[in-house]
């Protein structure tokens, strides 16, 4: 199984950048795909990103098209969630999860706080 | 985008009572490939991240108690607790991953009686 930990939440100011990792260890990171979901304060998930395995595709949720930006290494078994143009809408606790051999999101790690607010 | 719809939002339960939570979605979860369901449920115990109940419409995912079942066919679908369980307390998703956007019911926050 995949133990995920994410790193880089912070208070950052309306238009403000960051950029959110997501650390790996356990078996075959490099086989999974992964997503992140989000969850602003008291409201329910939100899916915002996914990418392949290989890191070859990638796909976004409108609500962060062009804004956001998804890397991963897989030899740092990592994962990177570049944040731009942040607005208050984007003030959430952002989760990685990974899948797993039969396509189950079922590793989550414990989530990184990101509050846009000046 | 499918649009998942749970009903109830909150469900107060007494312990040892069966316990049941419905989600809708605005399009067949069957994968035209492999015909199968692609539904999951989760369950986000307060101050956790969500963990993972069952996936693919009825199948527990490991270390989940077998008081926790599956069901249902298409666009409606239904968790059941068949005794409820005061560790069982918090909100309970369902999701679909048949397409993207992946997207999440609205949650039903289960609370004791």
């Amino acid at each position: 199984e995949v133990h995920l930990v994410e790193s880089g939440g912070d208070l950052v100011q309306p238009g403000g950048s960051l950029r959110l990792s997501c650390a790996a260890s356990g078996y075959g990171f490099s086989n999974y795909a992964v997503i992140w979901v989000r969850q602003a304060p008291g409201k329910g998930l939100e899916w915002i990103s996914y990418i392949s395995s290989g890191g070859l595709n990638k796909l976004y949720a409108e609500s962060v098209k062009g804004r956001f930006t998804l890397s991963r290494d897989n030899a740092k078994n990592s994962l990177y969630l570049q944040m731009n143009s942040l607005t208050a809408a984007d003030t959430a606790i952002y989760y990685c999860v990974s899948s797993d051999d039969y396509g189950r999101y079922d590793s989550w790690g414990q989530g990184a706080l990101v509050t846009v607010s000046s | 985008e499918i649009v998942m719809t749970q009903t109830p939002l909150s469900l107060p339960v007494t312990p040892g009572e069966p316990a049941s939570i419905s989600c809708r979605s605005s399009q067949s979860l069957v994968d035209s490939d492999d015909g199968s369901t692609y539904l999951d449920w989760y369950l986000q115990k307060p101050g956790q991240s969500p963990q993972l109940l069952i996936y693919a419409l009825s199948y527990r995912a490991s270390g989940v108690p077998d008081r926790f079942s599956g069901s249902g066919s298409g666009t409606d679908f239904t968790l059941k607790i068949a005794r409820v369980e005061a560790e069982d307390i918090g909100v309970y998703y369902c999701m679909q991953r048949v397409e993207f956007p992946i997207t999440f019911g609205q949650g039903t926050r289960l609370e004791i009686k």
